[in-house]
């Protein structure tokens, strides 16, 4: 079955930048969409369609793209932003979804 | 403003079978889908399946095909899941998520989950 990989966890001091990749073979061909979740919390979408910020998320969250791997970026990173950061997608056609296996991001 | 409302939490023993409902409000049935996602204790995000109640086009992740059933009523704006044979290892918090997305001649093109259920936490015990 397809699948997508991040790293299990990071961690970065208040106001440092943290990137979150996600690969996965399909994704030239698919849009990859990432949620932000806290303990407790339903997930929250923070980015969709590779680079797209849903209103109300701040601009310091973005995404980008390169051949099989995203990356999610948080600029100055701030406390609230600790949280665990899921990546999906879709395999090639597109039908059946998947998550990555999540990264935890700690902030120092 | 668009919210999804699951039903509440259930404990259930094995090898019997759950249904989960969701209710949508504010949200047009005919340009939208659904997905469910299930999250064990600890553990990460897994899809189980999705429908697009206007085509009746459901999809079940590989791992559930033949245990699960998505089902929708536009009436009343509402999509349900059950699992059947329920094992310990069911126990998880199962969600609703709703995706927008553009139809590319008759593939849809997903716009990611951008509103989700509360959860409903399943527990299976003997």
């Amino acid at each position: 079955s397809y699948e997508l990989t991040q790293p299990p966890s990071m961690s970065v001091s208040p106001g440092q930048t943290a990137r979150i990749t996600c690969s996965g073979d399909a994704l030239p061909k698919q849009f990859v969409h990432w949620y932000q979740q806290k303990p407790g919390q339903a997930p929250v979408m923070v980015i969709y369609k590779d680079i797209e910020r849903p209103s109300g998320i701040p601009d310091r969250i973005s995404g980008s793209s390169a051949g099989t791997t995203v990356t999610l970026t948080i600029n100055g990173v701030q406390a609230e932003d600790e949280a665990d950061y899921f990546c999906q997608s879709a395999d090639s056609s597109g039908s059946y979804k998947v998550f990555g296996g999540g990264t935890r991001l700690t902030v120092l | 403003q668009v919210q999804l409302v699951q039903s509440r939490a259930e404990g259930k023993k094995p090898g019997s079978s759950v249904k989960v409902s969701c209710q949508a409000s504010g949200v047009n049935f005919k340009n939208v889908g659904f997905s469910w996602v299930r999250q064990a204790p600890g553990q990460g995000l897994e899809w189980m399946g999705g429908i697009i109640p206007v085509f009746r086009t459901i999809n079940y992740a590989q791992k559930f095909q033949g245990r699960v059933t998505i089902t929708a009523d536009e009436i009343t704006s509402s999509v349900y899941l059950e699992v059947g044979s329920l094992k310990s290892d069911d126990s998880a918090v199962y969600y609703c998520a709703k995706e927008d997305f553009d139809l590319i001649g008759t593939q849809p093109l997903y716009h990611g989950m951008d509103v989700w259920g509360q959860g409903t936490t399943v527990t299976v015990s003997s």
